[in-house]
């Protein structure tokens, strides 16, 4: 069954570009039945949809994020990735990227990385 | 669209019947799913489309509900059920999420 691994650093400055890539194994990323997303969890909060894309490179973003966000996807490769700019202390969360159908949930998840940002 | 859980935390015993509520603040059709997230975890999907059950979870577990209002019930709960819950809407962007009901040990 398809893996996902989310790599990046774990330590941002203020005001700089968080980056983080996904890898996905066992499995194609060019499917055409799921959508690869991201989703983050400040340190002992909910869960926040961050967005997601689809293998032909369409992006949906959430609305709070949609000014700061690129996610970017490369099939060649199996893996996409999250560009967060001007980040502030409230980005600090767990970072997930996952594999979702479009109204069947979110079935595949990384293990999630801790991303902090601090000076 | 938000998505309001209760209660936002519980006590209960091994062997519980065990019922969480999931109200959306517009209509979603049945465009509903259910996580359970143990700590230091990723969250496992439960149920999607308010009511079916993902592959390989128990039967313990169900969901139903359409429109506004969902339930999440875990039939007999077990000592590995003990975790947080959260339902998620996926009738339109962005998809959100509740706000967990952690479920702890009485």
């Amino acid at each position: 069954q398809v893996q996902l691994q989310e790599s990046g650093p774990g330590l941002v400055k203020p005001s700089q570009t968080l980056s983080l890539t996904c890898t996905v194994s066992l499995g194609s990323i060019s499917s055409g039945d799921y959508y690869w997303t991201w989703i983050r969890q400040p340190p002992g909060e909910g869960l926040e949809w961050i967005g997601h894309i689809y293998y032909s490179g369409s992006t949906i973003y959430n609305p709070s994020l949609k000014s700061r966000l690129t996610i970017s996807i490369d099939t060649s490769k199996n893996y996409f990735s999250l560009k967060l700019s001007s980040v502030t202390a409230a980005d600090t969360a767990v970072y997930y990227c996952a594999r979702s159908g479009l109204r069947s949930g979110i079935g595949y998840w990384g293990q999630g990385t801790l991303v902090t940002v601090s000076s | 669209i938000q998505l309001t859980q209760s209660p936002s935390s519980l006590s209960a015993s091994v062997g519980d019947r065990v019922t969480i509520t999931c109200r959306a603040s517009q209509g979603i059709s049945s465009y509903l799913a259910w996580y359970q997230q143990k700590a230091g975890k990723a969250p496992k999907l439960l149920i999607y489309a308010a009511s079916t059950l993902q592959t390989g979870v128990p039967s313990r577990f169900s969901g139903s509900g359409s429109g506004t209002d969902f339930t999440l019930t875990i039939s007999s709960l077990q000592p590995e059920d003990f975790a947080t819950y959260y339902c998620q809407q996926l009738n339109s962007y962005p998809p959100t999420f509740g706000g967990g009901t952690k479920v702890e040990i009485k």
